[in-house]
């Protein structure tokens, strides 16, 4: 089936440092790509999407470009904040049957210290 | 607009019994889909629920179920609760368009430990 897998961590930067966290995927098709982030205690919210190849998405000052030919949706940020401390998880769609579902990569937790 | 809510936030149950989580999503959201999330498997999808039927099932034993109602509400059910249940239950609610992905929207959940 498809799955996602992404570097663990955790990572830890610098406030102003570049980040990347790197995810690859397997899937039949051709499916959706996002990352989600989760703040301590809560629930996760959408960070960007793309829902085709080439396609880049960015919301925050994070990017990512939907790579088909190396099946891979690397999250990119230039310069970091403390405030970007959270975890961050990589997934796709699969609209098999008929239906929506998200598969998620294990998560990478980033903390930025000041 | 108001978000997707859970109910109740934080639960402590004991191995054998059962559990009802609740999940009303955000107003005119006809599509709702359940997660799993622990530190050892990650998110793990349970079902999605669109117009009361149960349109897809995850790989998860049984004792889960879950059932949408008119209003789009939803529940899941945990019977004889196991300590390995012990996780954070997520909801997400989208407005299935038929055409393509459509954005998930996601509660808080609900913190479920088994003791």
């Amino acid at each position: 089936g498809d799955s996602v897998t992404q570097m663990e961590g955790p990572v830890t930067l610098s406030e102003e440092a570049f980040l990347t966290i790197n995810c690859t995927y397997t899937a039949t098709g051709y499916p959706s790509l996002f990352w989600y982030v989760q703040y301590p205690g809560e629930g996760l919210q959408l960070l960007l999407k793309a829902t085709k190849a080439d396609d880049k998405g960015s919301n925050k000052g994070f990017e990512a470009t939907y790579r088909k030919e190396t099946t891979s949706f690397h999250l990119e940020k230039g310069s970091v904040q403390v405030s970007d401390s959270a975890v961050y998880f990589c997934a796709l769609s699969d609209l098999g049957g008929g239906s929506e579902k998200l598969v998620f990569g294990k998560g990478t937790k980033l903390t930025v210290n000041p | 607009k108001a978000g997707v809510t859970q109910t109740p936030r934080y639960l402590i149950k004991t191995r054998g019994q059962q559990v009802t989580l609740s999940c009303s999503p955000i107003s005119g959201h006809r599509s709702v889909s359940w997660y799993q999330q622990t530190p050892g498997q990650g998110l793990q999808f349970l079902f999605e629920y669109f117009s009361e039927t149960q349109r897809n099932k995850g790989n998860f034993p049984g004792r889960f179920s879950g059932r949408q109602f008119s209003n789009s509400r939803s529940e899941m059910n945990v019977s004889t609760l196991e300590l390995g249940d012990s996780a954070l239950y997520l909801c997400a609610s989208s407005f299935f368009s038929g055409g393509g992905y459509n954005e998930q929207f996601f509660g808080p959940g609900t913190r479920l430990t088994v003791l």
